[in-house]
């Protein structure tokens, strides 16, 4: 297991046009969170899943984002009628329910996101 | 709502010197908090946890509930220390959410 895995790593898009990002997590990983990542900022949470089950979303997460976890496995992330406000570096993070009081999450790569 | 604070945005040390990231934290329970470290072309990871009450890489921080504060510190940095150094508060929400809420950073320099 190589750890969490995302795709594309870079992405350039124009205004308006819709994006999806792929998020895969470490295996039996059943927690599955995404954040966002601005300049000079640290991550900002988006949004979490148990499983399949979608149970928070975060304001910041506008109705033009939409995310998935149909199978309780892989992650979609799709924005919809992109703005320049949406470039940002996009982080899916995946952890597994275990001794410690609070698990310890893993982080992908991350997927740029560029807006033109 | 929890924030994490963290005052300097660059820090510059020599190296064989010590080393102090500060971290203030806002929460009106009992937090959980961590530092995470992203060297250079790397991704995020986790550094430590004030739960485990480790030293990682030389690393310690100590939970200071007083002064809400979790600063991170080495008595003698070394050059690959270098990287950006985030410290997060972990508050349990419903359903086992355990959402990070990550403070801007510190990107941390060793002067050999």
């Amino acid at each position: 297991d190589t750890g969490v895995s995302q795709d594309p790593r870079h992405k350039i898009t124009k205004r308006g046009q819709n994006v999806t990002f792929r998020c895969d997590p470490i295996s039996e990983h059943n927690r599955l969170y995404w954040y966002r990542q601005t300049l000079g900022q640290g991550p900002e949470f988006l949004t979490y899943f148990q499983n399949e089950a979608q149970l928070e979303k975060s304001r910041l997460l506008s109705d033009r984002f939409s995310a998935e976890r149909p199978k309780g496995s892989f992650s979609t992330l799709e924005i919809q009628r992109t703005e320049q406000g949406d470039s940002a570096m996009y982080l899916c993070a995946s952890s597994k329910r275990g001794k410690a009081s609070t698990d310890t999450q893993y982080f992908g790569p991350g997927t740029r996101l560029t807006v033109l | 709502a929890q924030r994490v604070t963290q005052p300097e945005k660059l820090l510059s040390v020599f190296k064989g010197a010590p080393v102090e990231l500060k971290c203030n934290y806002s929460y009106s329970g009992s937090p959980e908090l961590f530092w995470y470290v992203q060297y250079s072309r790397q991704r995020l990871q986790l550094l430590l946890r004030h739960i485990s009450r480790e030293s990682i890489k030389g690393f310690t921080a100590d939970l200071n509930k007083g002064e809400t504060s979790f600063h991170l510190k080495k008595p003698f940095a070394q050059e690959e220390d270098s990287a950006m150094y985030y410290c997060a508060l972990s508050a349990t929400m419903n359903f086992g959410n355990e959402k990070l809420t990550f403070g801007t950073g510190t990107r941390l320099t060793i002067i050999p």
